[in-house]
């Protein structure tokens, strides 16, 4: 079955400071895997994503996901956070159904960000 | 045009009302998808629609009701619902298998 990891709830960076949120997946075939971030009472912006080929993907906001078969991990990092980088941050898998995606959410890691 | 459109963003309800969710997506996508959030979770899938043509029902109560019109739009109808059904609501949508989701703002309903 498929299934998504998060295994840090909260996590609180001083800005400026190096970040990285930990994903795990558990999937049968090749994954599509995604990041995404929200904001309070917001919907999900996608950050980054991966199908195939290059092992690491650079997204927007300047974050980048290194995507690792042999440890079933996906995650994402940030050389120097901002304060607005403070939100919600959800990792997901996709599975192929058909025609479309059935994406399964990790738990998500709430970001804080110290000035 | 890279957007999902939800209106209303905010919708309070009594029980005994009947409102309706309403997701709008001009991008060519054909499948389209309801999630639930509540406080703190991830995104609760719901229903997905697949070439106007619902394909997953997560065992949703019948108290909420899907509907695809057209390619472009997703309802939600709504009726008899309950307080803990109170969730932040959000509208998605995929050109295709091999693609991600956009995701709308959401409505934030709150049942009373």
């Amino acid at each position: 079955a498929q299934s998504v990891t998060q295994p840090d709830i909260h996590i609180t960076v001083s800005e400026g400071a190096s970040l990285e949120l930990r994903c795990n997946y558990s999937y049968g075939a090749t994954p599509y895997l995604f990041w995404y971030v929200q904001s309070p009472g917001q919907g999900l912006q996608l950050l980054l994503k991966y199908f195939s080929g290059d092992t690491l993907v650079q997204g927007i906001k300047g974050f980048e996901a290194e995507f690792k078969r042999s440890q079933s991990s996906f995650n994402l990092r940030k050389p120097s956070v901002h304060w607005s980088d403070a939100a919600e941050y959800f990792c997901a898998v996709g599975a192929e159904i058909y025609n479309f995606n059935k994406f399964y959410f990790g738990s998500g890691t709430k970001l804080n960000v110290k000035p | 045009d890279t957007e999902v459109t939800q209106t209303p963003k905010h919708l309070v309800m009594g029980m005994t009302n009947k409102k309706s969710l309403k997701c709008e997506q001009h991008m060519g996508h054909r499948a389209m998808y309801w999630y639930k959030q509540k406080a703190k979770k991830p995104p609760e899938l719901m229903f997905v629609y697949s070439y106007e043509k619902l394909s997953i029902n997560e065992s949703v109560p019948s108290r909420f009701s899907p509907e695809c019109p057209n390619s472009s739009l997703l309802n939600l109808h709504l009726h008899a619902l309950q307080p803990e059904d109170s969730a932040l609501y959000l509208c998605a949508s995929s050109l295709d298998r091999a693609t991600e989701a956009f995701f709308g703002q959401g409505t934030r309903l709150t049942v009373v």
